[in-house]
């Protein structure tokens, strides 16, 4: 089973700031099956990124996803209050069996 | 409009089985392009995908549940249904059902989720 890695656990920043967060699976993932999530305090998670770099309909440019192999990063532009959450990242493998990373929570610092 | 919309008991005793049910509506069940999926999420932890079915029958499951789990469709109330069987506390979890796209693999609509709790 792929095992996928998130870092930092948690990223304090400001509005306006970059976000940064790394995905790294224990083994290579298919570009293809690689999507990252956003969800907030009682809420069911919402679809940012899929491919490893498509934006899901209606996801702000600021959202943007890169990566390959075993690194996947999900970018956050510029931080706006309603983007303080906390991120997972998926991915689906062989088997079939699809996985979550255990997340990157963003705060206002 | 795709909604998926959860329902089932929300407190389970030990032992027992847990039973949901997940409606669709904006869309068929049967139209062949997604999976439908079971997700869980134990409070203030991470996710676990539990499985999925496809309209016509054919299920995977999650390796670690599989022995307890059984996911089942009802094409005809465009619904879908999961069976945790001998559950324990460590089975309290928001429950929630999603859809895939087929060969995509990544879940595009949820449903707002269920809290179940195993307790006597």
């Amino acid at each position: 089973e792929i095992v996928l890695t998130q870092s930092p656990g948690t990223l304090s920043l400001s509005p306006g700031e970059r976000a940064t967060l790394s995905c790294r699976a224990s083994q290579s993932v298919s570009s293809s099956y690689l999507a990252w999530y956003q969800q907030k305090p009682g809420q069911a998670p919402r679809l940012l990124i899929y491919g490893a770099s498509s934006r899901a309909t209606g996801i702000p440019d600021r959202f943007s996803g890169s990566g390959s192999g075993t690194d996947f990063t999900l970018t956050i532009s510029r931080l706006e209050p309603e983007d303080f959450a906390v991120y997972y990242c998926q991915q689906y493998g062989s088997s079939p069996t699809l996985t979550f990373g255990g997340g990157t929570k963003v705060e206002i610092k | 409009q795709v909604q998926l919309q959860e329902s089932g008991p929300g407190l389970v005793k030990p032992s027992q089985t847990l039973s949901l049910t997940c409606t669709v509506s904006g869309g068929s069940i049967s139209s062949g392009d997604y999976y439908w999926s079971w997700i869980r999420q134990p409070p203030g932890k991470g996710l676990e995908w539990i499985g999925y079915i496809y309209y016509s029958g054919s299920t995977y499951y999650n390796p670690s549940l599989k022995s307890r789990v059984t996911i089942s469709v009802d094409t005809s109330k465009n619904q879908f249904s999961l069976k945790l069987s001998s559950v324990t506390a460590a089975d309290t979890a928001v429950y929630y059902c999603a859809r895939d796209l087929v060969w995509e693999y990544y879940f595009d609509y949820w449903g707002q989720g269920t809290l179940v709790t195993v307790s006597s």
